[in-house]
């Protein structure tokens, strides 16, 4: 069984602290998706990352997939209460569209005031 | 467009009775999935269709469990008997392209 494991499992910081949680593998991912869950929500899309070695910014979040694209990692710069929440990582191990993808168990993330 | 809907957000039943889920995907998209949520295994991936054809219904947990899409804009996923196992938020997701839309769940607790 394929599996993605993220760490760390939960996490605790204050405001302002920069922070990276990890996600990895020992399968190759034709691409990764990193998603974040809102307690009562369904998770929603924050990026994909195609190319190994790839680097996204959205805002204060740097995605990053591994070069082997076995592994990726989410770093936050100075974060604030409102990035609290379930961090998963997701992979497609077969390029296409509509394909089922492999999940993370998740990083649950607190950023306190 | 509205996103994912699902009914009903919450529902409470009892050992043995019969449990539907519904959802409804976004407009367009091909694909849906139906997923099974709880902390002890995260998000467990039960079935999925693809242009209305199940796909892959390999997670689907037994047989009573079962899922349907009688046309692109509609499914439903079934418990009969539930028992107090099946107690998870259960999620509906359409795709476009590969990337999955999420509607906001269901929660069940099967007393």
């Amino acid at each position: 069984t394929q599996l993605l494991e993220q760490s760390p499992q939960f996490l605790s910081i204050q405001e302002g602290e920069n922070l990276t949680v990890y996600c990895n593998s020992s399968s190759v991912f034709s691409s990764l998706q990193w998603y974040r869950q809102e307690p009562g929500e369904g998770p929603v899309l924050l990026v994909t990352v195609v190319t190994g070695g790839e680097v996204k910014k959205l805002k204060r979040l740097t995605f990053q997939f591994g070069d082997a694209r076995k592994d990726s990692s989410l770093h936050i710069t100075a974060a604030q209460p409102g990035d609290t929440g379930l961090y998963l990582c997701a992979g497609d191990l077969n390029a296409g569209n509509n394909r089922k993808l492999i999940w993370g168990l998740g990083t649950s993330l607190a950023v306190n005031p | 467009d509205a996103g994912v809907i699902q009914s009903p957000r919450h529902e409470v039943t009892e050992m043995g009775q019969e449990v539907t889920l519904r959802c409804k995907p976004i407009s367009g998209h091909n694909s849906l999935f139906w997923y099974r949520q709880t902390m002890m295994r995260g998000l467990e991936l039960l079935i999925y269709f693809n242009n209305n054809v199940p796909i892959d219904d390999s997670g689907m947990p037994e047989d009573r469990f079962s899922a349907k899409m009688p046309n692109a804009s509609f499914s439903t996923l079934k418990i009969q008997p539930s028992e107090p196992r099946d107690s998870a938020v259960y999620f509906c997701a359409s795709s476009f392209i590969g990337l999955q839309y999420f509607g906001p769940g269901t929660r069940l607790t099967v007393l």
